[in-house]
């Protein structure tokens, strides 16, 4: 069983454009949690989705960044305009029931020139 | 609301001594409690948890975590380091099938 699965691992974007991530969860599981890691932090809570629904977007922040989560395809993470304070690791989970049992992808890296 | 304090950035311990990690949290309510372990350039990896039941918990590869409830603690401590446990290590706690709450972190340096 593949692990968690995000792409691309290293994302390197001029500011104004707009970056894509995704994430493929473990088979099963239809649960997705984003992350942000900025330098020297802990990882913040981003959103929650379920397949095609958004549960929890509290840590998303209010303009440019929006997430889906289809009923087929992997779930995107996606920041529009970027800015260089976007510079960072962006992890996502998934978990086939809720935070008991998360598991986490490698993460990209994204870096905003 | 909840919150998660792990009070070193840092700890600096030779190869084959003991270690403690500390982590405090704050909740009104019951929570769940986990350790993850980050490597360099990966993601996070589960070392243990605790959901319920008993208060000390241990994972395969020798560390184990104790929940205090009256002292809202859930250290992690290990009784002799390997260079390879050289990492970063995060405290986390939820109250549900929602988001994980994450402390600042542990950078756990061991030297030969």
């Amino acid at each position: 069983n593949a692990g968690v699965m995000q792409n691309p691992r290293h994302l390197v974007r001029r500011r104004g454009q707009e970056a894509r991530l995704r994430c493929s969860p473990m088979k099963g599981h239809s649960h997705v949690y984003w992350y942000r890691q900025l330098p020297e932090e802990g990882l913040k809570f981003m959103v929650y989705l379920q397949k095609e629904n958004i549960i929890d977007e509290s840590g998303m922040p209010k303009e440019r960044f929006s997430a889906e989560f289809p009923k087929e395809g992997p779930s995107i993470l996606r920041i529009q305009q970027v800015v260089r304070g976007d510079s960072a690791a962006y992890f996502c989970a998934s978990s086939p029931r809720g935070p008991d049992t998360q598991y986490f992808g490698p993460g990209t890296r994204l870096t905003v020139l | 609301a909840q919150s998660v304090t792990q009070l070193d950035s840092q700890v600096p311990v030779f190869e084959e001594a003991p270690v403690e990690l500390r982590c405090n949290y704050s909740s009104s309510v019951s929570v769940y409690l986990f350790w993850y372990v980050q490597y360099p350039n990966q993601g996070l990896q589960l070392l243990l948890k605790y959901l319920s039941g008993s208060t000390l918990v241990e994972s395969i590869n020798g560390f184990e975590a104790e929940f205090n409830k009256s002292q809202t603690s859930f250290h992690l401590r290990k009784p002799s380091v390997h260079i390879s446990d050289t990492a970063e290590y995060f405290c986390a706690v939820s109250v549900g099938p929602d988001k994980l709450i994450f402390g600042t972190g542990t950078r756990l340096q061991v030297f030969p």
